[in-house]
């Protein structure tokens, strides 16, 4: 069983708020991710980290920010949540790929954060 | 082109059958693939991970790996009404850059199996 939280799970909001979705893992995994998902469609990637201080933007456009200060946590902010934001929000983490090191670098997924900006 | 394509579904197979999920990639560089199963409203879990070309079994799961091709699949054996869900190609482990690592999903085929 993977050792990845998200919180909260579920989250209706109102336009405007700043919002802040948690992750975390105790995995020790350097890598950490953030995807966005709507209901039946694909996985989107919108940020990641390859360590402490290392964000990047992932392939799809977000007007959301990420902070990786712990290894362990790998926090996801809207200053301004609009109703385009509602989405489920889904944390992974992985290890480097290795195979003779036995690291399969598979993403280890949370529970997701599911967003409703009304 | 998409990084990852699936071939497109929905795809729908009787109880006992096999469920054959197609997968190509673009980027040769690419070193590791991966398939997910994601029930509706739940995360995507691994079901196989593959590097080495040929085949690798477990259970009633297959995955086949052609980098020639740069093709992958998944064969599942004795469907069951339980494997209904969205399958998910994913390739990585990029040697090099930054995207090194970086796991890129396909759009993901939905199975359905019917008792």
């Amino acid at each position: 069983e993977a050792d990845i939280y998200q919180t909260p799970r579920y989250l209706v909001i109102g336009t405007g708020k700043k919002i802040t979705l948690e992750c975390s893992q105790t995995m020790g995994h350097d890598k950490m991710y953030w995807y966005q998902q709507d209901p039946g469609m694909e996985l989107h990637l919108i940020h990641y980290s390859y360590g402490v201080n290392s964000t990047e933007k992932g392939d799809l456009s977000s007007e959301s920010t990420v902070s990786r200060i712990r290894t362990e946590h790998f926090p996801l902010t809207l200053e301004s949540a609009r109703p385009s934001h509602t989405s489920q929000y889904l944390c992974a983490s992985s290890e480097y790929f290795s195979p003779r090191g036995g690291n399969t670098g598979e993403l280890f997924f949370g529970e997701g954060s599911r967003l409703t900006v009304l | 082109q998409k990084e990852v394509e699936q071939n497109s579904g929905p795809l729908s197979v009787p109880e006992g059958a096999i469920a054959s999920l197609n997968c190509t990639y673009s980027d040769r560089g690419s070193q590791s693939f991966f398939w997910y199963r994601q029930y509706s409203g739940k995360s995507p879990e691994l079901i196989m991970f593959i590097y080495s070309n040929g085949d690798k079994e477990d259970g009633r799961f297959t995955a086949q790996l052609n980098k020639a091709s740069q093709y992958v699949s998944l064969l599942i054996r004795d469907s069951q009404p339980s494997d209904s869900a969205t399958y998910l190609c994913a390739g990585g482990g990029r040697a090099g850059g930054t995207s090194y690592g970086k796991l890129t999903f396909g759009q993901g085929t939905i199975l359905t199996v019917h008792p």
